[in-house]
């Protein structure tokens, strides 16, 4: 069990500028988590993949975010024409498939964004 | 959705001391988990725990759901306790967990 990982770790772009992350989540995990944590704030969920279907987005993911996971493997997360706002940690998480009793969360690093 | 409030939200604690944090949620849930976050950022679990206690090393906690709480004990408490202590909740059949504001704790030597 290699745990999450995500990449890369920091990321400082201009403002307008597209950027992606990646997250390769703990194998066969089913579920793989988003979320976006401001200081001083908890983590906020943004979206959720069962497998390769993204079955929940939170309304904090405006049009400019989209995330996919392909194959059901690692997911992206990609925020297009950056805004100063959108500096945050963002977060990813994998755990088994819920109908199981035992459903526990695992969270990578994080990707700190930096906007200018 | 639900409420996950967390008190107290900050906590000075001398190295030795004990200390209680709480976790409040405003509905039934059938997952609840405690975290530490250091310094770089990365959540660390540290329990699984939807009702019920647990105890790990210095650590325990205590979920009552009938009540809708849970507890986190930190008992003799070291430096590298230290840190931001979150509670993070689900409820039955929906996907989306919901984390409190966290507690941060500063040990003194």
């Amino acid at each position: 069990d290699t745990g999450v990982s995500q990449n890369p770790r920091h990321k400082i772009t201009k403002r307008g500028q597209n950027v992606t992350f990646r997250c390769d989540p703990i194998s066969e995990h089913n579920r793989l988590y988003w979320y976006r944590q401001t200081l001083g704030q908890g983590p906020e969920f943004l979206t959720y993949f069962q497998n390769e279907a993204q079955l929940e987005k939170s309304r904090l993911l405006s049009d400019r975010f989209s995330a996919e996971r392909p194959k059901g493997s690692f997911s992206t997360l990609e925020i297009q024409r950056t805004e100063q706002g959108d500096s945050a940690m963002y977060l990813c998480a994998s755990s088994r498939d819920s109908r199981r009793q035992y459903n526990e969360q695992f969270f990578g690093p994080g990707t700190r964004l930096t906007v200018l | 959705g639900i409420q996950v409030e967390q008190s107290p939200p900050d906590l000075i604690l001398q190295e030795g001391a004990n200390s209680t944090l709480r976790c409040n949620f405003s509905d039934s849930v059938n997952n609840l988990q405690w975290f530490h976050q250091n310094p770089w950022g990365q959540l660390i679990n540290l329990f699984y725990i939807p009702s019920g206690t647990k105890q790990n090393g210095r650590l325990s906690a205590t979920t009552v759901a009938t009540e809708r709480y849970s507890l986190l004990y930190i008992s003799s408490s070291q430096t590298t306790d230290s840190g931001v202590y979150f509670c993070a909740a689900r409820r039955y059949n929906f996907n989306k967990f919901y984390f409190g504001s966290g507690t941060k704790l500063n040990v003194k030597p």
